[in-house]
C-alpha cells in the first residue's frame, strides 16, 4: 500500500521568502513522486516528477523537489516566494509499472504574505 | 491542442438521483482515470479506464460505475446519490506508453452538490 503524509496543513510565507512544504511518502514499491498545484475553482497542474532519474528534480515556475529514500521524503522548495504562488499543493506517489493510481497528500495551503 | 475537457461544470442534484459526468481526454491520450476530491481534502482515486475497460479500482461503492467509448472519452455514473458525494470529481488523462510511468494531465472538474 502506498500513502503520502504533508506536514503542515497550511504554510505562511513572506513575498521573496523560501518556500518549504513537505511530503513524507509509504511504499512497498518503487515510487514515482509527483507535486502538483491547484489554484481556486481549478483542476491540477503538474510541478514536478520524480520517475528514479535524478534525485533533485526541477519543475516549472521555480520549485524543485529533491527524492531521500532513506528519509523517504520529497520536499518542495523555492528560493523566493511570489505573491502568484499562493494556492493549494499536493503531493502524490503511485507504483512504477502497470496502472498508476496517484495517490494523494491531504495538500498545504500555501499563503504569501506581502 | 486541446486538454482535458469536463462537462458539466457544476451540477445540483438531489438524494437519490443519479449524475452522468463526462470527460474528453487530451488529445492522444488513450487512458482515463477519475478522482473525487471533497471540500478541504486530497483527490481520492475511483478508477481507470483503458481500452473500454474498468482496469484499476478504488474504494468506492458499486454506486460509482464508469465508461469509456471507443473514441477515448469517458462517463463517470453516480447513483442513489447521497450528501457525502457532494465534491469535486476530477478527470485525467494519460497516454499507456509501457515504460513504467504515465503522466497525468487534468481537467478542470465538475462540481457536484447533493442537496
Amino acid at each position: 500500500a502506498q500513502s503520502v503524509t504533508q506536514l503542515g496543513s497550511h504554510v505562511s510565507v513572506s513575498e521573496g521568502a523560501l518556500v518549504l512544504l513537505r511530503c513524507n511518502y509509504s511504499s512497498s514499491v518503487p515510487p514515482y513522486l509527483f507535486w502538483y498545484v491547484q489554484y481556486p475553482n481549478q483542476g491540477l497542474q503538474l510541478l514536478l516528477k520524480y520517475t528514479s532519474a535524478a534525485t533533485l528534480v526541477k519543475g516549472i515556475n521555480g520549485f524543485e523537489a529533491e527524492f531521500k529514500k532513506s528519509e523517504t521524503s520529497f520536499h518542495l522548495t523555492k528560493p523566493s516566494a511570489h505573491m502568484s504562488d499562493a494556492a493549494e499543493y499536493f503531493c502524490a506517489v503511485s507504483r512504477q509499472w502497470g496502472a498508476q493510481k496517484l495517490v494523494f497528500g491531504q495538500g498545504t495551503r500555501l499563503t504569501i504574505n506581502p | 491542442d486541446a486538454g482535458v475537457t469536463q462537462s458539466p461544470t457544476h451540477l445540483i442534484k438531489t438524494r437519490g438521483q443519479q449524475v452522468t459526468l463526462r470527460c474528453s481526454p487530451k488529445s492522444g491520450h488513450d487512458t482515463v482515470s477519475w478522482y473525487q476530491q471533497a471540500l478541504g481534502q486530497g483527490p481520492q482515486f475511483i478508477f481507470q479506464y483503458y481500452e473500454e475497460e474498468e482496469r484499476q479500482r478504488g474504494n468506492f461503492p458499486d454506486r460509482f460505475s464508469g465508461h469509456q467509448f471507443p473514441n477515448y472519452s469517458s462517463e463517470l455514473n453516480v447513483n442513489a446519490l447521497l450528501l457525502g458525494d457532494s465534491a469535486l470529481y476530477l478527470c485525467a488523462s494519460s497516454l499507456a506508453n509501457g515504460l513504467g510511468y504515465d503522466e497525468q494531465y487534468f481537467g478542470p472538474g465538475t462540481r457536484l452538490t447533493v442537496t
